[in-house]
Order: structure tokens, then sequence, then C-alpha cells
């Protein structure tokens, strides 16, 4: 159950947009539509904000997209606000063993 | 309102056991698969296990596999988690979290995003 590969930081300024990236293989991201996002403050729980790839749970800002092409699913983020300043993992199905998996995870810093 | 309460945590030394509790309220507890997730000091968010809603299936990592065993109460509306045969490199929060959908399918419980979350509960092994 290898990790999924994120960026380790990416960073932007309040009003920009930026997107986060998360790669995978056909037997995870890239062959199911089972791709979440979770934004993380550190000592805090993680929070929810994206499923089935370009879901928006009730109560997450429509700021925060999600899409996926191949292998490699993008959480984007517009109008980027200080409070967005937190970690965040992908996540996906994997038929390695029916199976769970988080990527490495991103490190958003808002200049 | 939906709350994870996780309990059980704390010090133990290598080889020893522990037992994490994660208390459910405010849904309909035995309509949905549970996932435990740990994060080591200073790494990312790592899924460790999960298991149906009637408590009939369950999977795990690899890194635990054959030492660390789910299960679940529903008529007390807790998960459990017993950690056997620790080592340092289990050393870390431990979350409980709660599928986004009810499903009664063959692991139907796997391909959920997982919607709450509760606050973790430190394991630290050490001697």
């Amino acid at each position: 159950q290898s990790a999924l590969t994120q960026p380790a930081s990416v960073s932007g300024s309040p009003g920009q947009s930026i997107t986060i990236s998360c790669t995978g293989t056909s037997s995870d991201v890239g062959g199911y539509n089972y791709v979440s996002w979770y934004q993380h403050h550190p000592g805090k729980a993680p929070k929810f904000i994206m499923y089935e790839v370009n879901n928006r749970p009730s109560g997450v800002p429509d700021r925060f997209s999600g899409s996926k092409s191949g292998n490699t699913a993008s959480l984007t983020i517009s109008g980027l606000q200080s409070e967005d300043e937190a970690d965040y993992y992908c996540s996906s199905y994997t038929d390695r063993g029916a199976s769970y998996v988080f990527g490495t995870g991103t490190k958003v810093t808002v200049l | 309102e939906v709350q994870l309460l996780e309990s059980g945590g704390g010090l133990v030394q290598p080889g020893g056991s522990l037992r994490l509790s994660c208390a459910a309220s405010g849904f309909t507890f035995s309509s949905y698969g549970m996932h435990w997730v740990r994060q080591a000091p200073g790494k990312g968010l790592e899924w460790v296990s999960g298991i149906s809603g009637s408590g009939t299936s369950a999977y795990y990592a690899d890194s635990v596999k054959g030492r660390f065993a789910i299960s679940r109460d529903n008529s007390k509306n807790t998960l459990y988690l017993q950690l056997n045969s620790l080592r340092a490199e289990d050393t870390a929060v431990f979350y409980c979290a709660k599928t986004l959908k009810p499903c009664s399918g063959s692991n139907c419980y796997m391909r959920s995003g997982l919607d709450v979350w509760g606050q973790g509960t430190t394991v630290t092994v050490s001697s």
C-alpha cells in the first residue's frame, strides 16, 4: 500500500489560486473515482473537504474544487485565504487488497 | 450532532498491548463503516484499518496486519482497536473516522470518504 504522491509544499498569496496534485496508479486514483481530500490543521481533527473526486460536502466553500486526469487527482483552492493555511491530504480506494491509501501530504502556506 | 471520541491511548513498552476505543453519537452507528487512521510525529496520515457496519468484514494496512485487530460493539455505539506487539514506529496519534455513506455491500465502506473524525488519542511506544 504505497502512499499517493503529493508535492511537499505549495504556497500562494491571498486571493490567488493554487493546485495540489495527487498522483497514484491505475489501481487507485486512475482506476476509481473514490478520491477524497482532507484539510488538517496541526493538533486538530482532519476536515473532510472533497469526495468522489469533485464533490464538496455541505459547508465546504466553493473555493475548493476537485478534478482528475488519468492517475492524477487535483485539488484547487481559489481565492486563497489565510485560514486555508494547513496540511492537505488526498486519499483513494485501492484494489491492492481492497485497501485505503493516503497521499504524502502537502503543506499549504499563504504568503 | 455527530461526534466521535477516542480514548485508551497512553505510554506502553515495546511488545506491549493497548486497546483504543471510539465512542460514537449522533448517527445510526451500525449503518456506517468505521476506520482508524494514525499520524506519527512529523509524518503524514496513514490508514490503519476499516470495518463494516455489521462488523463482519475488516481490512488492515500491511504495516499492522497480524498485530492490530479492529472490532465494534453496535449495542454500545463503540469502535475498538486492539494493538498488540507494539513497536516504536507505532507511536502516533490515532483517529477514528466515520464513512460518509451508509452501505451494506461488500467492502463498500472501503470506497467511501471519511466525513467525521475524532480528536485523536496518542499512543507512545517507548521503554
